[in-house]
């Protein structure tokens, strides 16, 4: 069983739509990071959170450490917003980051 | 600024061939580390440079990985010989901070697609 777990793993929305990504890690944390990838293109990190929440445009990202949980948030979404988005966690004990294996989002007009 | 960029975007060799992928990170950046992602799998931790140093290198599968970064600039990543487990996408990424409990914020590559036949 992987450290960092998504869900769920394939997302397809109509444009418009609320999405919410989950993310779930059995690791002590100093950090969590939201990365987003799209279809052939490089990562881009979306947010950096140790604690509450924080606001991008449609994006929000909340994390309860107490919980080990996160969620990523897009309102409003938009056929761009169709990528790969990916958890990851900065353990703790090494400082290494570990990624959760993704969430395919496909949004349609 | 230039992002972080990596060299080639794709690789096709066959088993037992070498390759090498080229990372150069941002300029100033002191941190580089390097990543896989095999397919169908989470993104892993190969190894961490500080400058010119291996500051972490415990992710490295096996001795035919070889990582370098002289003068502290770019990193090369060489595989040899190369197995067919070891296709997958190679991802570079450069940090300012260090990674400390603070957190830093780490800038990726677009990746190198490398496929062992």
């Amino acid at each position: 069983k992987n450290e960092v777990e998504q869900s769920p793993q394939n997302l397809t929305a109509q444009e418009g739509e609320f999405i919410t990504i989950n993310c779930s890690y059995s690791v002590g944390i100093s950090a969590l990071h939201w990365l987003q990838q799209h279809p052939g293109g490089g990562i881009v990190s979306l947010f950096m959170l140790s604690s509450g929440k924080k606001k991008h445009g449609r994006l929000i990202a909340t994390i309860n450490i107490q919980e080990k949980h996160s969620s990523l948030h897009i309102t409003a979404s938009h056929p761009r917003d169709s990528a790969v988005y990916i958890c990851a966690v900065r353990e703790w004990d090494t400082d290494k980051l570990i990624f959760g294996t993704g969430t395919r989002l496909q949004v349609f007009p | 600024e230039a992002g972080v960029t990596q060299f080639p975007s794709h690789s096709v060799i066959e088993k037992g061939q070498t390759v090498t992928l080229r990372c150069d990170p941002i300029s100033g950046h002191d941190n580089l580390y390097w990543y896989r992602r095999v397919m169908g799998k989470e993104i892993k931790f190969l190894l961490h440079f500080v400058k010119e140093s291996k500051q972490d290198e415990s992710g490295m599968p096996n001795n035919r990985f070889l990582a370098e970064r002289t003068g502290g600039t770019y990193s090369t990543l060489k595989v040899q010989p190369a197995e067919l487990e070891d296709s997958g996408v190679y991802f570079c990424a450069s940090s300012q901070e260090a990674p400390d409990r603070v957190g830093e914020t780490q800038y990726f590559g677009p990746g190198t697609r490398l496929l062992v036949l």
